[in-house]
């Protein structure tokens, strides 16, 4: 059974950069389809990317300049990068299996983790 | 405010049926499939349906969901208080080249 695990730091000061981990376990990330949503109460779901087996990767357009989504095949693992982050950055953060490459077929979501952006 | 319309809140009692809707516009709904989400409180999303009205393997037949024009309904038959959860739609907008998601709905089982 494909899962999948977040990791991240927890707290990031404001204009860093924040760094993301997806740790897939019972799949590969060679061959399927990855995105990355977040989550505030404020805002609700919010999808910030989508990394394609192709290697092809569409952003979220008002994310688009700090983001960078990555897969890491040696070590089994998906990666978000976010730039100079500020508080609105502050949210949970998922990553999901994209089924079949198809966008909105998530049928496997890791368990999120929470970021707050503070100083 | 969501691209996509969903009330925020709907009730029923157990047993009975409710339909949660999703309005958008021709750019999303209108040309885009849709998928569902259920959502307990402090966990992941799950998906429910995927492309319209197609059911994600290990969700129960009671929901199903369609699509009409530029609106999607979730419907839930045979409602149980273990369903209360929050629901939320989601489609690729093909003008925003962004997925966007409704602002999700309360679902409580009286």
């Amino acid at each position: 059974q494909l899962q999948l695990l977040e990791s991240g730091p927890g707290l990031v000061k404001p204009s860093e950069t924040l760094f993301l981990t997806c740790s897939v376990s019972g799949g590969s990330v060679r061959g399927d389809s990855w995105s990355w949503i977040r989550q505030t109460p404020g805002k609700g779901l919010e999808w910030i990317g989508y990394l394609y087996y192709t290697g092809r990767i569409n952003y979220n357009p008002s994310l688009k300049t700090r983001v960078t989504i990555s897969a890491d095949q040696s070590k089994n693992q998906v990666s978000l990068t976010l730039n100079s982050v500020t508080a609105a950055d502050t949210a949970v953060y998922y990553c999901a299996r994209a089924r079949g490459g198809q966008l909105l077929r998530l049928d496997a979501w890791g368990q999120g983790t929470l970021v707050t952006v503070s100083s | 405010q969501s691209v996509l319309t969903q009330p925020p809140s709907v009730s029923a009692a157990p047993g009975e049926k409710v339909t949660i809707s999703c309005s958008g516009h021709r750019s999303n709904i209108g040309n885009n499939y849709v998928s569902w989400f259920q959502q307990f409180p402090g966990t992941a999303p799950k998906l429910l349906i995927f492309d319209n009205d197609k059911g994600h393997s290990g969700s129960p037949d009671r929901f199903s969901g369609s699509k009409s024009g530029t609106s999607a309904t979730l419907d839930i038959s045979g409602l149980q208080t273990a369903d209360e959860a929050d629901y939320y739609c989601a489609v690729w907008d093909s003008t925003l080249n962004v997925v966007v998601f409704g602002g999700g709905t309360r679902l409580t089982v009286l």
